[in-house]
């Protein structure tokens, strides 16, 4: 059974169109990440929630926005992607101080 | 800054033989450390975690840490075809914090 999962799995865009990418959790956990993994890169982080708080990272875009409305959604919006933006996101859930677990991801081109 | 460093490989490994895969970190405050498996065009899928200094060893993976070298390693015996796919080493600071991964390196075995 799928514990994590992203929607939509593929997602295409034009230049500057909004997109928002979704991540949902069967797993009760209470922190959500996502990571933003470019081709032949290292999956970095642009943020997480532990629980209801919101944790950017110092160098992550203001392009990228994230929401979550409950304990098993949350959302990764970017505001007007660039074709530098290509890339797989992925959605990582814990329940501190286990591990991580991932999602699927999602490929996301930028036309 | 945190960094994690790996060898990209690729790293060709003969069917049956032992991979070895190692990795360094920065940061000396790093509290857990995770090897991941990256097949081409997927997520992360966690093989192992290691928090202490030493060896753990989970069926055909041990994973070893040095924390006064900043090393971590991962063997693999028996390697099989199937294990051939990118190895990410990840490192946290513990609790909720996201993980910082190396590049990976791009362990082929060959038949």
């Amino acid at each position: 059974d799928a514990m994590v999962i992203q929607n939509p799995r593929y997602q295409v865009t034009q230049f500057g169109k909004p997109v928002t990418l979704s991540c949902s959790q069967t797993l009760n956990h209470n922190v959500m990440y996502w990571y933003q993994q470019k081709s032949s890169q290292a999956p970095k982080l642009l943020f997480h929630y532990y629980d209801k708080d919101f944790n950017n990272e110092a160098d992550t875009p203001d392009n990228f926005q994230s929401r979550r409305p409950n304990t098993s959604f949350c959302f990764l919006d970017i505001r007007s992607p660039g074709l530098g933006d290509a890339a797989m996101y992925l959605c990582a859930t814990s329940r501190p101080p286990d591990t991580q677990y991932f999602g699927p991801g999602t490929r996301l081109t930028v036309l | 800054q945190k960094e994690v460093e790996q060898n990209s490989g690729p790293l060709s490994v003969p069917e049956g033989a032992i991979a070895s895969l190692n990795c360094t970190y920065s940061d000396r405050g790093s509290q857990s450390f995770f090897w991941y498996r990256q097949y081409s065009g997927k997520s992360p899928e966690l093989i192992m975690f290691i928090y202490s200094n030493g060896d753990k060893e989970d069926g055909r993976f041990t994973a070893q840490l040095n924390k006064a070298s900043q090393y971590v390693s991962l063997l693999i015996r028996d390697s099989q075809p199937s294990d051939s796919a990118t190895y990410l080493c990840a490192v946290t600071g513990g609790g909720a914090d996201g993980l910082t991964f190396g590049k990976g390196t791009h362990l082929i075995i060959q038949p």
